[in-house]
């Protein structure tokens, strides 16, 4: 298995609040992505990073931003939660190649 | 509007037989089209791919088939095993399109009835 780590596993939060999740791996791989599940939505992409502070939006990425100050580390960051940024997020790598392989995810709940 | 369309929300098939899961494009942009499968409380996990120039692709109990023409793709599961049990996603690749992005279907829910 590819070595990802997303943290926190699970939060609760409340609406307005400014939250944080970590992405980190052990691959030294380019590519780092961010992605939100939702029931009858699949996988979206919120951002990418393809190299230390190169980043990018995808197709969700209003009300949330990135940083990639290392290697290793992918931060997504919701400024101010609301409702409906309650989801599943994973985030995947990619040692630039097509394949992506992800990560086990992170729960928020956003009250 | 959605590029990628796994118009199967759900399918359910008896163990031994075969699964096939399908997958529907419109871009004809899109040059590499990949399976992932996820069980629940886990991330999406890669299980077999296929570039454009190719029409079939084999691993194992896993076949996916690739009608460039009808811009359809499938996945072939032989024998279906209770542990196939799991939601499947297809995804594809825009040849156009910066860092290896993917866009990825709904998904299907595949249930192995042992």
């Amino acid at each position: 298995d590819a070595g990802i780590t997303q943290s926190p596993r699970h939060k609760v939060t409340e609406t307005g609040t400014p939250v944080t999740l970590r992405c980190h791996q052990t691959e030294n791989h380019r590519y780092m992505y961010w992605y939100r599940q939702d029931p009858g939505h699949g996988l979206r992409l919120i951002h990418y990073s393809y190299g230390v502070k190169d980043t990018d939006k995808g197709e969700v990425s209003d009300g949330y931003s990135v940083s990639r100050s290392k290697t290793e580390d992918f931060l997504l960051t919701l400024e101010s939660a609301t409702s409906s940024q309650t989801s599943v997020y994973f985030c995947a790598i990619s040692p630039q190649s097509y394949e992506q392989y992800f990560g086990p995810g992170t729960r928020l709940t956003v009250t | 509007d959605q590029q990628v369309k796994q118009n199967s929300p759900s399918l359910s098939v008896q163990e031994g037989r075969i699964s096939i899961l399908n997958c529907d494009y419109t871009n004809s942009m899109f040059d590499y089209f990949l399976w992932y499968k996820k069980y629940p409380a886990e991330g999406p996990t890669f299980l077999i791919s296929i570039s454009s120039i190719k029409d079939k692709n084999e691993d194992g109990r896993f076949t996916v088939f690739l009608n460039k023409s009808a811009k359809h793709l499938s996945l072939h599961i032989v024998p279906s095993q209770p542990g196939d049990s799991a939601v499947y996603f297809c995804a594809a690749r825009d040849s156009g399109a910066g860092s290896y992005q993917l866009t990825f279907g709904k998904g299907t829910k595949l249930s192995v009835i042992p």
